[in-house]
């Protein structure tokens, strides 16, 4: 079956860094999104990795290895507006997307 | 900027009542897609379109039905509101196999 995984909820504080781990398993494999979700609101686009390795945008990073079924979001230099769910999504083999619960983040001052 | 647009941002109606949410999207994009959300939990695909005149049901089609007549516009609508369709609908929008979605700012339902 397809299934993503990730933290329910982690804390960090402001200006430190924090990790947030995902595996998953799909019907083959077309990418994994990253996706950014305030509460109340939708969700907005992070990231898109489909080869392994870090791919960097500013204070977030996003990291995968496909033989492990494995991706993390590192966020540096944590601001209080970061504190938001943030979104695990692959692509399958057909090109649809899996999106997982989400890791509800609270940063803390 | 992502163009995209959902009405209205809040219903509150009674059991029994036929209703009808607005997407439209600016951007020309292909694929439009509709889904629902419950709070703390993950989007469940309702429908999607591929482009006018396509349309596909996702894993939840929650007796709701969508049309794609025009490029630009996916309306959703519920033939028979119930207490069970009280949700966020949120409507996305991507362009290419991959690309990312471009979402609206959701409407929020509720069925009494």
């Amino acid at each position: 079956g397809q299934n993503i995984d990730q933290p329910t909820e982690m804390t960090a504080t402001e200006g430190a860094i924090v990790q947030i781990n995902c595996t998953y398993q799909t019907s083959g494999f077309n990418g994994l999104f990253w996706y950014q979700q305030h509460a109340g609101e939708a969700p907005t686009f992070l990231s898109y990795n489909v080869l392994d390795g870090l791919e960097e945008k500013g204070r977030f990073s996003s990291f995968l290895s496909r033989s492990k079924g494995y991706s993390y979001l590192l966020l540096k230099e944590l601001q209080m507006k970061d504190s938001a769910s943030y979104l695990c999504v692959t692509m399958d083999s057909n090109y649809q997307l899996i999106w997982g619960a989400g890791t509800k983040l609270i940063i803390k001052p | 900027e992502a163009d995209i647009y959902q009405t209205p941002r809040y219903l509150v109606i009674g059991t029994g009542k036929k209703i009808t949410l607005e997407c439209s999207q600016t951007m020309g994009h292909d694929k439009m897609y509709w889904y629902q959300q419950d709070p703390g939990m993950e989007l469940h695909l309702i429908h999607y379109s591929y482009g006018v005149n396509s349309t596909e049901k996702g894993d939840l089609s929650s007796e709701s039905t969508v049309s794609r007549i025009r490029t630009e516009h996916f309306p959703l609508t519920l033939e028979s509101a119930r207490p069970s369709h009280t949700s966020q609908y949120l409507c996305a929008s991507s362009q290419g196999s991959v690309g990312e979605l471009f979402f609206g700012e959701g409407s929020r339902l509720t069925v009494l």
